[in-house]
């Protein structure tokens, strides 16, 4: 059983086209978070989700809306993209609120915008 | 604002061979640090944690230590082997700007050559 699950796994679209990443965790955890990574390859966060609610907002275009239904639940939403967008979304998860403990990650979501 | 550096950027060694890689970080306020492993194509995996009143953590023929104070963590890899080739990214955790979150290095890239 996968821990964190994301899909789909590689998404290509258009310039302005609205597109969802989701993502799923069966380990129990209260906290998930969002990571994108960029053709440099460098990892940083963009939104973190305690228990459903919002604890983390890095400064992330409002066309980037992070929704969780549930805990074990966290889909980012991403309006109007831009060729910017371009780069791999990875989910994580965690067991504590703070996340002092170990992340878990995706496999991440490869995103190209055309 | 807190920084991880990572050297060297990309590291090629013969099997069996013993290695450490580097990171630095700005901010000695941290909570935690990890050491993550990231394969082409795949998510990340968690390595070793050390929390911040730790000085190290050993898991197998990996070891990392922590020096809170100079800012300054090594992960040390005993007899390399060609399994071991993959990006490791090393990560704080810390409160910044009222927030805790983990701020990545961009990772060094290591092949170990049969």
């Amino acid at each position: 059983d996968t821990a964190v699950s994301q899909t789909p796994k590689y998404l290509v679209t258009q310039m302005g086209n609205d597109k969802s990443i989701k993502c799923e965790q069966n380990l129990g955890h209260d906290t998930m978070y969002w990571y994108k990574q960029d053709s440099k390859k460098f990892l940083k966060i963009m939104f973190s989700y305690n228990n459903k609610e919002l604890i983390i907002n890095e400064t992330v275009p409002n066309r980037f809306s992070p929704k969780s239904p549930d805990k074990a639940h966290l889909n980012l939403h991403i309006n109007s993209l831009e060729l910017g967008d371009s780069a791999v979304y990875f989910c994580a998860s965690s067991q504590d609120s703070r996340g002092l403990d170990i992340q878990y990650f995706g496999a991440g979501t490869r995103l190209s915008v055309l | 604002k807190q920084e991880v550096t990572q050297i060297p950027a990309a590291l090629s060694v013969p099997e069996g061979e013993n290695l450490v890689l580097n990171c630095s970080f700005t901010d000695s306020a941290i909570y935690n640090l990890q050491w993550f492993r990231q394969d082409p194509g795949k998510g990340l995996t968690s390595l070793l944690l050390i929390q911040s009143s730790q000085r190290e953590q050993t898991s197998g023929r990996l070891n990392a230590s922590l020096d809170k104070s100079s800012g300054r963590s090594t992960l040390y890899i005993a007899a390399s082997q060609p399994g071991d080739s993959a990006t490791y990214l090393c990560a704080v955790k810390g409160a910044q700007g009222g927030s805790e979150k983990l701020v990545f290095g961009k990772g060094t890239k290591l092949t170990v050559n049969p």
